[in-house]
């Protein structure tokens, strides 16, 4: 069955990077893309990026354009999800989401806590 | 594109019918998903096309709509379904999502 198992949650001080790992199993990781999507508590979902796979184009939201950076690693089926001077209204759970196409985020990972705060 | 979801909380009795609302303030034709989350877990599919239900979703849920609004129905509510409903665009980018409405035990 399709499982997106991601890295455990982080803490980090203003200023500071993080990079979420997402790792795919149950299907053949090149065929769909990656799609990112933060969770500040108490929020709605809010779509951070996407990435396709088999060539790694990316597309990201302009709220993160500068300071977000999506990649794969095809070789251990693992997506990677690096976001970079941290503010503490970065403060979320972060997720991964296999999608069909561009648009639809069909199976979920558990989510990643990550907490910024000096 | 903002998505705006009513009520903000909707109080229902196990059995009865829910219904959710959400409009986009733009057309966005039937490009529309509906998401269900439950505390402490990752959203889950439901419905996409604004009336296809993914696989494994149960005929209580059903999804109508299109242009500018759409609807989400829960026909009789069951226990499980306590949870909250996002809907959420894909005609246009980014993709966004609405606030949630949050369906809970009357």
């Amino acid at each position: 069955q399709v499982q997106l198992v991601q890295s455990g949650a982080e803490v980090k001080k203003p200023g500071a990077s993080v990079k979420v790992s997402c790792k795919a199993s149950g299907y053949i990781f090149t065929t769909h893309g990656i799609t990112w999507v933060r969770q500040a508590p108490g929020q709605g979902p809010e779509w951070m990026g996407w990435i396709t796979v088999h060539n790694g184009n990316t597309k990201y939201a302009q709220n993160f354009q500068d300071r977000v950076t999506m990649t794969t690693d095809t070789s251990t089926s693992t997506a990677y999800m690096e976001l970079r001077s941290l503010r503490p209204d970065d403060t979320a759970v972060y997720y991964c989401a296999r999608t069909y196409g561009d648009y639809l985020f069909e199976y979920w990972g558990q989510g990643t806590l990550v907490t910024v705060s000096s | 594109i903002v998505m705006t979801q009513s009520p903000a909380t909707l109080s229902v009795s196990p059995g009865e019918r829910a219904t959710l609302s959400c409009r986009a303030d733009e057309f966005i034709s039937t490009n529309l998903a509906w998401y269900q989350q439950k505390p402490g877990q990752a959203p889950r599919l439901l419905i996409y096309g604004a009336s296809t239900r993914d696989t494994g979703i149960p005929a209580r849920f059903s999804g109508s709509g299109s242009g500018t609004e759409f609807t989400l129905i829960i026909s009789s509510l069951q226990s499980e379904d306590f949870a909250v409903y996002y809907c959420q665009q894909y005609n246009n980018w980014p993709r966004t999502f609405g606030q949630g409405t949050k369906v809970e035990i009357k």
